[in-house]
């Protein structure tokens, strides 16, 4: 049972444009919704995260957005650059509980 | 500030071998917590430890087990390895049992032929 699914699961975007991930969560228990951006033979690093209380956040060039009432989420990339270009996964989790991620997203951005 | 290391970077063992991967936490966090990332795949939940005990496991047999130390670092024990054992195995470790806050290693990749 995959509780956190995310799609697409890869996308090309033009420099300057804006990426767009989604993300879509079963467990209504569910309290806090990070974003990792992974590069190759990295580790996963913590990009922006939110709680189920607000509908927005916005950290620089990265927002979320979140729909409590259809438990889904997105991640917007505004001004994509090329040093974007990353693995970006999804993830919930609830309390004192682990992580969950969704598949990952592979993000291209072209120059 | 030091991050979060981990030892060996790379590490290719024969099925049926046992391996034993390391993890130094991040200076000030007392929970380490494992993930298996499959070539394509999200990570997924091995195990926590938090002040030297587990407090929390995933879908994983029993042969993968773990340690925490006094210091707060950690090894990843996997016995009897399968050829689907083949993954980057990742460390992250956090302030408090809490998962907010995670900081991960780079990881290990370990090939199993």
């Amino acid at each position: 049972q995959q509780q956190v699914k995310q799609s697409p699961q890869s996308l090309i975007v033009q420099k300057g444009g804006i990426s767009i991930i989604n993300c879509a969560y079963e467990n209504t228990a569910f309290d806090y919704f990070p974003w990792y951006q992974q590069f190759p033979g990295k580790g996963p690093a913590l990009l922006i995260a939110i709680r189920p209380d607000v509908s927005e956040k916005k950290e620089g060039r990265f927002t979320i957005s979140f729909n409590k009432s259809a438990k889904q989420f997105s991640l917007h990339i505004m001004d994509s650059q090329p040093g974007d270009s990353a693995t970006y996964f999804c993830a919930a989790s609830r309390e004192d509980d682990k992580i969950i991620f969704g598949k990952g997203t592979r993000l291209h951005i072209l120059p | 500030e030091t991050g979060v290391t981990q030892s060996p970077t790379h590490l290719i063992k024969t099925r049926g071998q046992q391996v034993t991967l390391r993890c130094s936490s991040q200076s000030g966090h007392n929970t380490v917590s494992w993930y298996q990332q499959a070539l394509g795949q999200g990570p997924q939940f091995i195990f926590q430890y938090y002040r030297e005990e587990e407090n929390g496991r995933g879908n994983f047999p029993p042969r993968f087990s773990g340690l925490q130390f006094p210091n707060y670092s950690s090894e990843l024990n996997v016995n009897a390895l399968e050829l689907d054992d083949s993954a980057l195995y990742l460390c992250a470790s956090s302030p408090q049992s809490r998962p907010y806050g995670y900081t991960f290693g780079s990881g290990t990749r370990l090939t199993v032929v």
